[in-house]
């Protein structure tokens, strides 16, 4: 597509559920990211992919958190047994990848509004 | 540790009014980027800037300038004959080659508010 798409773009779901949030990149763009952007925290990082090497992992805020990235394209964020402080907005970026071009532009999806009641 | 700070939580200016937003790094890699989002209402972050930390010219892109200055951290955008439309939450942001990925630190964001 033209842009990062991410579905769904509001997600309302009770406590100790879980979820699947999605994330189209633009093709052709081998690195993706996800970020969380809660009230009084900012923007903060979860997880970058790489085309085939191993996801730095190193923002995840708990166990609860995965994300795959299948293909190389798509990517899933998801959250396990929900908890309060998980609502957010969930923002996933793409860029031409890394190297001499490691940090290039990442263009951001328009992200998903997550809300645990 | 890597850090960005963005000391002005909000800042409200009149139209045509010109209007600067700090922004200060940390970073003990000697190769960096150094990048400017502007978050409109609708939510996505829009690129606006990147700076290469070998690069200290300062830019000028119609009515956004940015000046960076290693020898005090600082990377600071300004908006001259600011708008209506310029109204949004502007972030800045910290990426550091040396570690092999575009992975973003950014700062708490600055709230703009432009009055008519």
């Amino acid at each position: 597509g033209a842009g990062v798409s991410q579905s769904p773009s509001n997600k309302v779901t009770e406590k100790g559920k879980d979820v699947e949030l999605r994330c189209d990149p633009i093709s052709g763009h081998t690195a993706l990211y996800w970020y969380r952007q809660s009230l009084g925290q900012g923007l903060e990082f979860l997880i970058y992919f790489q085309g085939n090497s191993a996801p730095d992992k190193s923002g995840l805020p708990s166990d609860r958190f995965s994300a795959e990235r299948t293909g190389g394209s798509v990517s899933t964020l998801t959250i396990q047994r929900t908890q309060q402080e998980d609502s957010a907005v969930y923002l996933c970026a793409s860029s031409i990848g890394q190297g001499a071009v490691s940090a290039t532009e990442a263009f951001f999806g328009q992200g998903t509004r997550l809300t645990v009641v | 540790a890597q850090k960005v700070t963005q000391a002005q939580t909000e800042i409200s200016v009149v139209e045509k009014e010109d209007v600067t937003l700090d922004c200060v790094y940390e970073t003990r890699d000697t190769t960096y980027y150094l990048f400017w989002y502007k978050q409109p209402p609708s939510g996505e972050l829009v690129f606006l800037i990147r700076r290469n930390s070998f690069d200290e010219q300062n830019e000028i892109s119609g009515r956004y300038s940015w000046n960076f200055q290693k020898s005090t951290s600082s990377f600071n955008f300004t908006i001259t004959a600011s708008q209506v439309v310029d109204s949004a939450v502007y972030f800045c942001a910290l990426s550091e080659r040396a570690r092999g990925t575009g992975k973003l630190i950014f700062g708490q964001g600055t709230t703009l508010q432009v009055k008519p």
